[in-house]
């Protein structure tokens, strides 16, 4: 079995504040992660992936996150929001025996000017 | 070109009614997925399909739902006898081979709302 948790389902932060959203996942095999972003009323759209090799992940819009397992966890991180990143943010998990992806809650992020 | 797209944008149907919900993969993808995304219970997924092979459908969350593809393009998601806990946005998403590790591309999803 599979799961993701998302630490906080509402973060604010200035404008060119760090942004920094947490996962914590669960997985029984080796775990492939996942973060989408979601605007308004729009479908989900992939920022990053980790699959295997390099632990530190770069993804679109600045963005990146790293693979920890001893943590079990991969966060997301951007050094300097911007107004366009407000949007709704979602951790997710597949393997190799579950091809679907198991979502966490989601992360409402806010930019305040 | 063309990314995944969803018909209806959106749904009103009353309670007890009928619903048919379609996806366009993008051209080439074997694998398609079903998920909802409701208040109540975040994004689920319901079923998934990869090219010739039985489809998963330990997802659905009673015998009121259903999938089909045909050609092993186009999907159907049907829910029968809709309730109004069945309102939510219904996302199609696809990828190519369908192996775990790849990138799932989203439709806009279609909203259903039940009276």
């Amino acid at each position: 079995a599979q799961s993701v948790t998302q630490l906080g389902s509402h973060v604010s932060v200035s404008e060119g504040a760090l942004v920094l959203l947490r996962c914590n996942y669960s997985s029984s095999v080796p775990p492939y992660l996942f973060w989408y972003v979601q605007y308004p009323n729009q479908g989900l759209q992939l920022l990053l992936k980790y699959t295997t090799g390099a632990t530190l992940v770069k993804g679109i819009n600045g963005f990146e996150a790293e693979f920890k397992k001893s943590e079990t966890s991969f966060h997301l991180t951007k050094p300097s929001a911007h107004m366009s990143d407000a949007a709704e943010y979602f951790c997710a998990v597949s393997s190799g025996s579950a091809r679907q992806l198991t979502f966490g809650s989601g992360t409402q992020l806010t930019v305040l000017p | 070109g063309a990314g995944v797209s969803q018909s209806p944008s959106n749904k009103v149907t009353e309670k007890g009614k009928d619903v048919e919900l379609r996806c366009d993969p993008i051209s080439g993808h074997t694998a398609l997925y079903w998920y909802r995304q409701s208040l109540g219970q975040g994004l689920e997924f319901l079923i998934y399909f990869q090219g010739n092979s039985a489809p998963d459908k330990s997802g659905l969350p009673s015998d009121r739902f259903s999938a089909e593809r045909t050609g092993g393009s186009v999907s159907t998601l049907t829910i029968q006898r809709t309730q109004q806990e069945d309102s939510a946005v219904y996302l199609c998403a696809s990828s190519f081979p369908g192996l775990a590790q790849e990138t799932q591309y989203f439709g806009p999803g279609t909203r259903l709302l039940v009276l």
